[in-house]
């Protein structure tokens, strides 16, 4: 079945740039729309943006207003990859990052991984 | 911003004993409300979707109910497994939002 595996560094400098990647196994990112969300212990669940592919061109997304134009979210179809920018991180942004199959109310989620912002 | 407030925050019961979970939308989420449980250090997983529909893998004794913007999941007979944090969730606006959550604890 299908599986998701986000990676990238556990550790970013206050006002760089967090990326990560998603990568999907065990079924193809065509045709599918894919979700970023994010979990802290304060603020809870906080759904980043999305991206559906249908195969060609870049995927058309959808970002979370409260980020304003900080995020981007784009496909690697060769390598089967989903990946998040997030410019200008800060505190606030310190959290475990999922990557997640569908763009409404995701059915299948990566571990996670979590990410730490330093002053 | 579609708000979504779940009560209680914390629900203790014993095993056997059902459940019953609330979440209310500050304005009609439609039938787009999902309920997700997740366990201490993993991912959520999706339970229902569109207030009543079970994911795949989703035991019997749980069900959603409700509609425009009160939802309830109840968990008819607790098992061990069962024990866990469990979050509503709206796909009728954008953003998508999640509720606050429900612990529910082992009495």
């Amino acid at each position: 079945q299908v599986q998701l595996q986000e990676s990238g560094p556990g550790l970013v400098k206050s006002s760089e740039t967090l990326s990560l990647t998603c990568t999907v196994s065990g079924g193809s990112i065509i045709n599918y729309c894919w979700s970023w969300i994010r979990q802290t212990p304060g603020k809870g669940l906080d759904y980043i943006g999305y991206i559906c592919y249908v195969g060609s061109g870049s995927g058309s997304t959808n970002y979370n207003p409260s980020l304003g134009s900080r995020v981007t979210i784009s496909v690697d179809p060769s390598n089967n990859r989903i990946s998040l920018q997030l410019r200008s991180v800060t505190a606030a942004d310190t959290a475990v990052y999922y990557c997640a199959r569908g763009g409404g109310s995701p059915d299948v989620w990566g571990t996670g991984t979590t990410v730490i912002v330093s002053p | 911003e579609i708000v979504l407030t779940q009560s209680p925050a914390t629900l203790s019961l014993s095993p056997g004993e059902g459940a019953t979970l609330s979440c209310r939308a500050s304005q009609s989420v439609d039938n787009y409300l999902a309920w997700y449980q997740q366990k201490p250090g993993q991912a959520p997983r999706l339970l229902i979707y569109d207030v009543s529909n079970r994911a795949t893998g989703t035991p019997a004794r749980f069900s959603g109910s409700g509609s425009g913007t009160d939802f309830t999941l109840t968990i008819s007979s607790l098992e061990p497994d069962d024990f866990a944090s469990y979050y509503c969730q709206q796909r009728s606006g954008w953003p998508r939002t999640f509720g606050q959550g429900t612990n529910l604890e082992i009495k």
